[in-house]
């Protein structure tokens, strides 16, 4: 199965430390995006990522947290000093950028939890 | 920036009735209208999608529509089951750009 693979599915951190986050995309896909889903709520934008390159990261907060996609391995999204209100299911998707490239398809995602 | 509004929030119908999901969106450029469905703890999963050079999409019992000038698009289950049962969410997008997702809407097809 080729599709979107995260990991872990399952974070618990206490207050303070950091988490670190992993998406490997679709075979073939070279732009991936992160996303936020806080409970009983909807998906929020985070960052738009190519292979070495942030797109577009608006809607990640100014502190804490950073993405990267490097040229061998994961996409990786970075959170510092770890807060409760970090607390939600962090999902990425990949495209592939050319063809049909609106579509994005969506790994199961990452529960994290903040103690 | 684009914003997408989604209604009802919550919808229930009895199996067998049809069930529509309404959208709206705000930037006339956006081209791409995919919807997503997300059954509880799993992975929001593109049921359909829709460009902005076709009105009207169907696949089985989904059907989506597009009207461009009112800048809103709906989603249309027929024939409704209860594995229909999920949340649904729309999504507006322009060509390699991020999604901009509605609130969601929690579907419950009543046995």
């Amino acid at each position: 199965n080729a599709g979107v693979m995260q990991n872990p599915r399952h974070l618990v951190r206490r207050r303070g430390q950091e988490a670190r986050l992993r998406c490997s995309p679709m075979k073939g896909h070279s732009h991936v995006y992160w996303y936020r889903q806080l409970p009983e709520e909807g998906l929020k934008f985070m960052v738009y990522l190519q292979k070495e390159n942030i797109i577009d990261e608006s809607g990640m907060p100014k502190e804490r947290f950073s993405a990267e996609f490097p040229k061998e391995g994961p996409s990786i999204l970075r959170i510092q000093q770890v807060v409760r209100g970090d607390s939600a299911a962090y999902f990425c998707a990949s495209s592939s950028g050319a063809g049909r490239a609106y579509e994005q398809y969506f790994g199961p995602g990452t529960r994290l939890t903040v103690t | 920036g684009e914003n997408v509004e989604q209604h009802p929030s919550t919808l229930s119908v009895q199996e067998g009735d049809s069930a529509v999901i309404k959208c709206t969106y705000s930037d006339s450029a956006s081209n791409y209208f995919p919807w997503y469905k997300q059954e509880l703890g799993k992975r929001p999963q593109l049921i359909i999608d829709i460009r902005s050079n076709v009105g009207e999409k169907k696949d089985q019992r989904i059907a989506v529509t597009l009207n461009k000038t009112a800048k809103h698009f709906s989603l249309h289950i027929t024939e409704t089951q209860p594995e229909d049962s999920a949340v649904y969410f729309c999504a507006a997008s322009k060509p390699g750009n991020q999604f901009y997702f509605g609130t969601g809407t929690s579907l419950t097809v009543i046995p």
